[in-house]
Parts: structure tokens; C-alpha cells; sequence
């Protein structure tokens, strides 16, 4: 059974610019999670998604956006990059709602210059 | 406000020796708490799940246990192996919310 897949693995954008990660969970899970996780603020809850719709949301500004596919595969886009916004953004997949398990992708690394 | 705790923040082992980690949270209502071992540029990977009625889980060689009256965790690493150098995040879930709160994690190294 296949894993959660994040992809790209790898990325470097300049200030300004705008990146979509995908993530494509383990099959037959509904849910879909994305977290920041940065060296000195540990994992940052961003979003969930669940059958498409949004259930839950972090306190990341307003250029941090998500969606859902009908095949449950996730994008996030972040919009006019900052520095600070360099980090491991992991996405996190599970059958429901976020009291069950959730298996973890390798994460996308982004760095932003 | 929901919280979790870890301590220490990093920790520095000799391989074969036991070790254990903690974790205090103030979240409530209390749902589940999870370990995750997460190695350097990888996702976590979960250890053990335990809900309120659980004291103790094992997992190999890691045992977790559950106080929830004081609202204390801990992970005990026994015969430490080199394989076990990683960061050790402590995540707990509220029942009234679907969101995780992490701790922001013990950095273990074992040294041979």
C-alpha cells in the first residue's frame, strides 16, 4: 500500500513568487492535512480537508490557500512568498477526522530567497 | 490555552543506554496523545496512539505511558540504538476539536 506522496521533494522560489505542493494521500483516506514545520515554532497546524471541504484552519495568513480534489489529493498554494516563509511543509493523511491516525509524507522542502 | 510541553529539548545518549522523554500538556478536553519519531528531513512517523483509559503502550523497544490525571506523558527508549537519533514529538488531540497540538519536540542523539 502506498504511502502519503508529497511532491515536489525540493523547491527555491524568489520573494514574490507564488508555489503549489500537492499531496496525495493513502488510498481510501478522506482526510487531508498540511503543516509548517520550521526550526524554532515545531509543527504549525495550517489546514484540513476532508471529502473536499475545508473542516479546519490554522492562524496562517490569508496567503496560505488549499483545496481538495474529488480523488482526495490535496494542493496548497502560497501566495507573494516571504523569507519566512521557508520551510518543511508535510502533508498528513488519515481515514476521518484528525482523532484517528495520520501517516505523514516526506514533506516538500521550500526555501524562499 | 492548549499546550503541549517537551522536555528535555535535546538530549545526548550512549548506544545501549535507556532513556526516556517527556511530555506535559494542558489540553482539554482530552482526546488522544500520539509519539511521533520524526528523522532529520523526513516525516513523522507515528509510534503509539493512547487514549485516556491507556497507562501504557509499546512499540518495540519504545514504551509510552499516560498519566492523564497530571496530564503527563512519557517515552522510554530502552537498549538505544544508533537508528534512534531523531526528534521525538509528543502531539495530543482535544475531543471538541478535530485540530493536533504538538510539542515542538526532544532532539535525541545517540552516539556508539
Amino acid at each position: 500500500k502506498a504511502g502519503v506522496t508529497q511532491t515536489p521533494r525540493y523547491l527555491i522560489k524568489t520573494r514574490g513568487q507564488q508555489v503549489t505542493l500537492s499531496c496525495s494521500p493513502i488510498s481510501g483516506h478522506r482526510s487531508v492535512s498540511w503543516y509548517q514545520q520550521t526550526p524554532g515554532q515545531g509543527l504549525q497546524f495550517l489546514f484540513e480537508y476532508f471529502s473536499e471541504t475545508q473542516r479546519n484552519k490554522g492562524n496562517f495568513p490569508g496567503r496560505f490557500s488549499g483545496r481538495q480534489f474529488s480523488n482526495s489529493r490535496s494542493e496548497m498554494n502560497v501566495s507573494t512568498l516571504e523569507l519566512g516563509d521557508s520551510a518543511l511543509y508535510l502533508c498528513a493523511s488519515s481515514t476521518g477526522p484528525t482523532n484517528t491516525e495520520a501517516f505523514f509524507g516526506q514533506g516538500t522542502r521550500l526555501t524562499v530567497v | 490555552k492548549n499546550q503541549v510541553e517537551q522536555s528535555p529539548q535535546s538530549l545526548i545518549i550512549l548506544e545501549g543506554k535507556n532513556c526516556t522523554l517527556q511530555c506535559n500538556y494542558t489540553v482539554s478536553p482530552f482526546s488522544n496523545l500520539r509519539w511521533y519519531k520524526q528523522d532529520t528531513g523526513r516525516g513523522p512517523v507515528s509510534l503509539t496512539i493512547m487514549t485516556f483509559s491507556e497507562n501504557t503502550k509499546s512499540n518495540g523497544r519504545y514504551t509510552a505511558t499516560l498519566d492523564a490525571d497530571t496530564k503527563q506523558s512519557s517515552l522510554h527508549i530502552t537498549a538505544s540504538q544508533l537508528s534512534d537519533s531523531a526528534s521525538y514529538i509528543c502531539v495530543v488531540s482535544a475531543s471538541n476539536t478535530d485540530k493536533l497540538i504538538f510539542g515542538t519536540g526532544t532532539r535525541l542523539q545517540v552516539f556508539p
